[in-house]
């Protein structure tokens, strides 16, 4: 069955340095989606992505991120100057339409900044 | 803005027995999805079952079965003879459907421990 994968699966940056999440969606949808878990909280949305461009944001996707479709298969989180509370779990999902499929979601990068 | 509600921080069952878990949500919107979804030890989100708002039947996935009481705005999930591999943290999630926001709208979760 396919699958969304995302990499790495653990990443430790240092405050203040940028970091890239990278996801693979499921190659025949088109709808890509970020949420984050914070340690012990609930799975917030970040942003969702169609036709090269973002679709809608949380307030949480602020200008500190970004995200990017640079090629017909991976989809890119960017955090700029990390910070202490970026530290937490992000997950890539996708889905085949907006509506009427439901969002399946990569295993996760565990993000840790020091 | 929609919210959910999952009430039971922990729940604990023995294996083979039925556990269910609660889900209430808010919201002004008659056509919306809800969703299960099953997050074990190693962290990725499984969907377990879906439930569109204007069907009125509940939902069922082999051993996974909801209550969807509309009016209530009320969403529990069933599991009958749990198994170990039911362990895991359980999310009910809200989407709009029509012409809404994009993204789920999680609840905290319910860790569910069964016991051998």
């Amino acid at each position: 069955e396919p699958e969304v994968t995302q990499t790495p699966s653990h990443q430790v940056t240092q405050m203040g340095q940028e970091v890239i999440l990278r996801c693979v969606p499921i190659s025949n949808h088109l709808y890509f989606y970020w949420y984050r878990q914070i340690l012990g909280q609930k799975v917030e949305f970040l942003v969702s992505f169609y036709n090269n461009e973002i679709s809608e944001k949380s307030e949480i996707f602020d200008d500190q991120f970004s995200v990017e479709r640079p090629d017909g298969s991976n989809f890119t989180l960017k955090i700029r100057s990390t910070k202490l509370e970026d530290s937490a779990m992000y997950f890539c999902a996708s889905s085949g339409d907006r509506i009427n499929q439901p969002q399946h979601f990569g295993d996760g990068t565990r993000l840790s900044i020091l | 803005a929609q919210t959910v509600t999952q009430s039971q921080p922990e729940m604990s069952v023995q294996e083979a027995e039925t556990v269910t878990l609660s889900c209430t949500y808010d919201t002004s919107e008659s056509d919306y999805y809800l969703f299960w979804y099953k997050q074990p030890p190693s962290r990725q989100m499984i969907l377990v079952i879906r439930q569109e708002a204007y069907k009125q039947q509940n939902a069922t996935e082999n051993r996974f079965s909801v209550n969807f009481q509309k009016a209530a705005k009320s969403f529990s999930l069933k599991i009958s003879d749990s198994q170990l591999g039911d362990a895991a943290m359980y999310f009910c999630a809200y989407r709009s459907r029509a012409g809404g926001a994009d993204g789920l709208t999680f609840g905290k979760g319910t860790h569910l421990i069964i016991q051998p």
